[in-house]
């Protein structure tokens, strides 16, 4: 059975970084594609990129791209989002995301990033 | 980059009931279309793929249809369940955006 094992909740001020984390069972994960999705408190929820671990080939939402970087690591099954400096408005829950039929059938419980001083 | 426009943005409705939703696409996806159900505290949960074709699991009362820019998901006969709010997602060269949200209430 696929799983994705995401890491818990942090609590961040802003200007700090933060890598979350999400652990892929049950599949190859190093053939399959992963991705991360945002979404804010009450919101929908927004794609922000996706990679390709056997590679690292990596794709962003124009909307995240110079904001966060998306890693991979196929020796662990585990990817990886990141941020150098957070503002107040990272705050959100981040899904990962398990690309299959060309969209997102495997989710990840998610992880509530909140960002305060 | 493709916007994708939902409505209505409530629908309300009682068990039951068919449920009628759409999704606009700004431009053309060809048949590049999901459909994904979210209810309080889960993370959303992938139901149509390709416009028409159900995931494993997902109950026949689920039914997606539409090509191009206008589709459709119609939820027939409504059970307690399913209210929840739906997205549609459409891929395009690599690139994937997601409608805003329908909510099935009740």
């Amino acid at each position: 059975e696929v799983h994705l094992e995401q890491s818990g909740a942090a609590v961040k001020k802003p200007g700090e970084s933060l890598k979350i984390s999400c652990a892929g069972s049950g599949y190859h994960f190093p053939s399959t594609w992963i991705g991360w999705v945002r979404q804010m408190p009450g919101k929908g929820v927004e794609y922000m990129g996706i990679i390709y671990p056997a590679d690292s080939d990596t794709k962003y939402s124009p909307s995240f791209q110079g904001q966060v970087t998306i890693s991979a690591d196929k020796s662990t099954n585990t990817a990886y989002l990141e941020w150098a400096s957070l503002k107040a408005s990272d705050s959100a829950i981040y899904y990962c995301v398990r690309r299959n039929y060309g969209y997102f059938e495997n989710w990840g419980q998610g992880t509530l990033v909140t960002v305060s001083s | 980059e493709i916007v994708l426009t939902q409505s209505p943005g409530t629908l309300s409705l009682s068990a039951g009931e068919r449920a009628t939703l759409s999704c606009r696409a700004s431009q053309s996806v060809r048949n590049h279309l999901a459909w994904y159900q979210q209810k309080p505290g889960q993370a959303p949960r992938l139901l149509i793929y390709d416009a028409s074709n159900r995931v494993a699991g997902i109950p026949a009362r689920f039914s997606g249809s539409g090509s191009g820019t206008d589709f459709t998901l119609t939820i027939s006969n409504l059970e307690p369940e399913d209210f929840a709010v739906y997205y549609c997602q459409q891929r395009t060269d690599w690139s994937w955006t997601f409608g805003q949200g329908t909510k099935v209430e009740i």
